[in-house]
C-alpha cells in the first residue's frame, strides 16, 4: 500500500520570505509520479507542480520548486517570495501505475502581510 | 487547459431522499473519473475510480449501494448518494485525467466540487 504523509498541519510565513513544506511517503514502486495541489479557500485543486521519480533532476515553476530525495522518499515543496494568494491548503499527492491517486494530509499555510 | 465542469456547486436535500452530483470533462476525453469526499479541513479521501463503460471500483470501506457511480460516456460521470442522511453531509470532488488511463503521468484535473447538506 502506498501512505503519503505530511507531517506539518499549519505553517505561517512572512510575505516575500521562502517556506518549505514536507512530504514523505512509503512505497515499493519503482515507477511514479509526485505532486503537489494547492486548494485555496474556493476548494478548487490547483496543480502547482509535479516530479517523474525517474527524473533526478528537482521540477520548479517559477516560484515554486521541489527537492525530490529519492532514496529518502522525500519530495518537500519550496515557495520562494511568498505572496498573500499563497494562502491555501497544500497537499502532496502521490500517482503510481495503479492508476490511483493517494493524497497527504495536507499543510495549512497563511501568508502574513 | 483542460477543464471539468461539477453540478451542481452546493445542494441541500431531505433526509431520505436521493441526491445526483454530475462530473463532466467539456474538453477533453475521460475514460477514468474518480470521486472524492473531503471532510472540514482534512485531506480527499478516494472513494471510488469510476471507468467508462464498466462498473466502478469502490474502495474499502465506501458502500456501493448508497454511493451509485454511472460512467455512461467519455465525458460524464455520475454520483448519485441514496437515501441520504446526515452523516452524508460533506464536500464531493470529482476528478479526471486528461488522456488514455494508461497515461498515469498525467495530472488529476479536479472539479469545484460539491457541498452536500442533509438536513
Amino acid at each position: 500500500a502506498q501512505t503519503v504523509t505530511q507531517s506539518q498541519p499549519e505553517m505561517s510565513v512572512q510575505e516575500a520570505e521562502t517556506v518549505t513544506l514536507s512530504c514523505t511517503y512509503d512505497t515499493s514502486e519503482n515507477n511514479y509520479y509526485l505532486f503537489w495541489y494547492k486548494q485555496p479557500p474556493s476548494r478548487q485543486m490547483i496543480l502547482v507542480i509535479r516530479q517523474e521519480a525517474y527524473k533526478q533532476q528537482n521540477a520548479t515553476e517559477n516560484r515554486f520548486s521541489v527537492n525530490f530525495q529519492k532514496a529518502a522518499k522525500s519530495f518537500s515543496l519550496k515557495i520562494s517570495d511568498s505572496q498573500l494568494g499563497d494562502t491555501a491548503m497544500y497537499f502532496c499527492a502521490f500517482m503510481w501505475t495503479g492508476n490511483q491517486f493517494y493524497f497527504g494530509t495536507g499543510t495549512s499555510l497563511t501568508v502574513i502581510p | 487547459g483542460a477543464v471539468v465542469s461539477q453540478h451542481p456547486s452546493r445542494v441541500i436535500c431531505k433526509s431520505g431522499t436521493s441526491v445526483k452530483i454530475e462530473c463532466r470533462s467539456l474538453d477533453f476525453q475521460a475514460t477514468t473519473m474518480f470521486w472524492y469526499r473531503q471532510f472540514p479541513k482534512q485531506s480527499l479521501m478516494l472513494m471510488a475510480t469510476s471507468n467508462e463503460g464498466s462498473k466502478a471500483t469502490y474502495e474499502q470501506g465506501v458502500e456501493k449501494d448508497k454511493f451509485l457511480i454511472n460512467h455512461a460516456s467519455l465525458t460524464l460521470s455520475t454520483l448519485t448518494v441514496t437515501s441520504a442522511h446526515p452523516e452524508d453531509s460533506s464536500f464531493y470532488i470529482c476528478s479526471a485525467r486528461q488522456g488514455a488511463s494508461s497515461s498515469y503521468n498525467s495530472p488529476l484535473h479536479f472539479g469545484n466540487g460539491t457541498r452536500l447538506t442533509v438536513t
